[in-house]
This record gives structure tokens, C-alpha cells and sequence, in this order.
């Protein structure tokens, strides 16, 4: 069974622009979540999806948004993009909320 | 906010000693999950503990969890320098069943 996959690995952006990270759960799953991770802060949730329908939002601004698709594919938009999102941003699918969480190998985001 | 805290921040033995972190958390719970990050890559789950059970086993990984000090801690046997890493925690409480992290313990096994 494939693992999730996350595109693209990396990603270099300037102040302003707008990106749109991809997130393939593991076959099966239909709860995705996203979590920002910076050195300084940590593991923060950004949102959880599940069937379609955002179940949980962590406490970030509205330039940061998200969507499931009914293939439970899962993307995450950040708008006028600032330097402080740059970061390791990570999406993780699993069975039902609240169990065993499977990662993909991360977007790093720099924001120049 | 944080409701797992690890302890220590970061943690250095030599090849072959045992280690342990702790987590420490603030409300009932459903469940207690390990999780191990090396440097830049996605997390891989270790372990989960439900709030019923006192102690799980995988491998050379021990959990505990108590939670009437609403503590868990996570002991590697015979590290080795592949265990290097950084190790988190996560409570899901009973309330939402949302995962909430702690910081992390960093891990260097010297060899």
C-alpha cells in the first residue's frame, strides 16, 4: 500500500505570491490533517479534513485554507504569502480522527 | 495550545545505553501516541497507548502511561545511532479527539 505523498518537496516563493501544496492519503483513509513546523514553534495544526468537510481548525489566519476532494486528496492553500510561513509543512491521513497518524515526507516552503 | 510537554528537551547517551523521555499532559484522554521525526522528514507513529492501559511494547520501545499523573514516558533499550531523532508526543483528548503536540525531546545517541 503507498505511503502518503506529498508535492512538491520543495518549494521557493516570494513575499505576496500564493502557493497550493498537494497531499495523497494512504488508500482508505479519509481524515487528512496539515501541520505547520517551524524550529521555533513547533508541530502546529493548521486543519483536519474529513469526507470532504473541515472537522477541526487550528488557530491560524484565513491565508492559510484548505479542501478535501471526494478521493479524499487533500490541498492547502497559503495567500500573500509572508516570510514567517516558511516552514515544513506536513499532511497526515488516518482512519478517523484522533488515531494513528500516517506522514508524508513534508513540502519545505521558503519564502524569500 | 500545548498540551503534551516532553521531558527533557534533548537528550544525549552513548550507543547502547537505555533512554527515556516523559510526556506530560493536562486533561482525560482517549489515547497517548508516540511519534519519532528525523531531521526535515515526515513523523513515523511508534506507539499508541489508550487511557485504559497502563503499558505497551514494541520491539525494543516501552510505553507507560499513568493517568492519574497524567504522565506517559517512552523507554528505547540498547539505543543505537539510527534512534537519533527527534521524539514527540501526542494527546488526543476526550473532548474532540484532536491530536495535540508537544515540543519534542531531541535524541543523539553518541557512537
Amino acid at each position: 500500500k503507498a505511503g502518503v505523498t506529498q508535492t512538491p518537496r520543495y518549494l521557493i516563493k516570494t513575499r505576496g505570491q500564493q502557493v497550493t501544496l498537494s497531499c495523497s492519503p494512504i488508500s482508505g483513509h479519509r481524515s487528512v490533517s496539515w501541520y505547520q513546523q517551524t524550529p521555533g514553534q513547533g508541530l502546529q495544526f493548521l486543519f483536519e479534513y474529513f469526507s470532504e468537510t473541515q472537522r477541526n481548525k487550528g488557530n491560524f489566519p484565513g491565508r492559510f485554507s484548505g479542501r478535501q476532494f471526494s478521493n479524499s486528496r487533500s490541498e492547502m492553500n497559503v495567500s500573500t504569502l509572508e516570510l514567517g510561513d516558511s516552514a515544513l509543512y506536513l499532511c497526515a491521513s488516518s482512519l478517523a480522527t484522533g488515531e494513528k497518524l500516517f506522514f508524508g515526507s513534508g513540502t519545505q516552503l521558503s519564502v524569500l | 495550545s500545548q498540551q503534551g510537554e516532553e521531558d527533557p528537551q534533548a537528550l544525549s547517551i552513548q550507543e547502547g545505553e537505555n533512554a527515556t523521555m516523559n510526556c506530560s499532559y493536562k486533561t482525560s484522554i482517549n489515547n497517548l501516541q508516540w511519534y519519532r521525526q528525523n531531521s526535515g522528514r515526515g513523523l513515523v507513529h511508534l506507539i499508541l497507548i489508550r487511557s485504559n492501559e497502563r503499558e505497551k511494547h514494541s520491539g525494543r520501545l516501552r510505553v507507560t502511561l499513568d493517568t492519574s499523573k497524567k504522565s506517559s514516558s517512552l523507554l528505547i533499550t540498547a539505543s543505537r545511532a539510527a534512534d537519533t531523532a527527534s521524539y514527540f508526543c501526542a494527546t488526543v483528548p476526550d473532548s474532540n479527539y484532536q491530536l495535540i503536540w508537544g515540543a519534542g525531546t531531541k535524541l543523539i545517541i553518541k557512537p
